[in-house]
């Protein structure tokens, strides 16, 4: 079993929908949450962190955490054509710099 | 300020052939992690160095090495190409890389492709 597992997708919405990405992990020893961006040819791009259970907003980005299930989701509200991108949530326990990612989810918003 | 640079951008390497990658850290940045991603496995640690010592090791061969000089800029080697090897080698830097709440900033990537 992966310590994360994140559904690939692809994941195809119009324009003005409301995304949910989602991601599992196992480890209850894990702390930090963070969502990163990936644009085709590019090195993903670091979106949002949460570190505790609850909800973190950031514009049309809602970052939400359930440390009691082990579940972790970005929200994207209104949703445009640049949001395509592949989302990857990324989870680590802390300390140096170790970061776990899921397998990413494919993102196409079509106007 | 700039990013993080990652060269040579694209590699063809042929099986039993050996690679160098080098990273150039964002200035200030002393922390250089390396990651490979491949459509199979997804994203994953390599290794991660501080003031040119190995701090963090991923699961990865010893064909896998990597090393940071004293202006932060790292590389990483593989030697006996394989053809798994195949894939986006990435780097990330932070300030000090303590802690998870610093935010590492990705380069654009090294595609190596071996035949």
């Amino acid at each position: 079993q992966k310590e994360v597992e994140q559904d690939p997708g692809p994941l195809s919405v119009p324009e003005g929908a409301i995304v949910s990405l989602n991601c599992t992990y196992s480890n209850s020893a894990f702390q930090y949450f963070m969502w990163y961006r990936q644009y085709s040819r590019k090195g993903p791009e670091l979106l949002m962190y949460t570190y505790s259970s609850g909800n973190k907003e950031d514009g049309r980005f809602t970052a939400q955490v359930d440390k009691s299930s082990k579940y972790i989701s970005l929200f994207i509200r209104d949703s445009q054509p640049s949001d395509s991108a592949t989302y990857l949530c990324a989870i680590t326990s802390g300390g140096y710099n170790k970061l776990i990612f899921g397998a990413g989810t494919r993102l196409a918003v079509h106007p | 300020k700039a990013g993080v640079t990652q060269t040579p951008r694209y590699l063809i390497k042929t099986r039993g052939q050996q690679v160098t990658l080098s990273c150039s850290p964002i200035s200030g940045h002393r922390s250089v992690s390396w990651y490979q991603q491949t459509p199979g496995q997804g994203l994953q640690f390599l290794f991660e160095y501080f003031s040119e010592t190995q701090r963090n090791k991923g699961n990865f061969p010893g064909r896998f090495s990597g090393r940071q000089f004293s202006n932060s800029r790292s590389e990483m080697n593989v030697s006996t190409l394989e053809l798994g090897d195949s894939a986006l080698y990435l780097c990330a830097s932070s300030h000090t890389g303590q802690g998870a709440q610093e935010t590492q900033y990705f380069g654009p990537g090294t595609r190596l492709l071996v035949l």
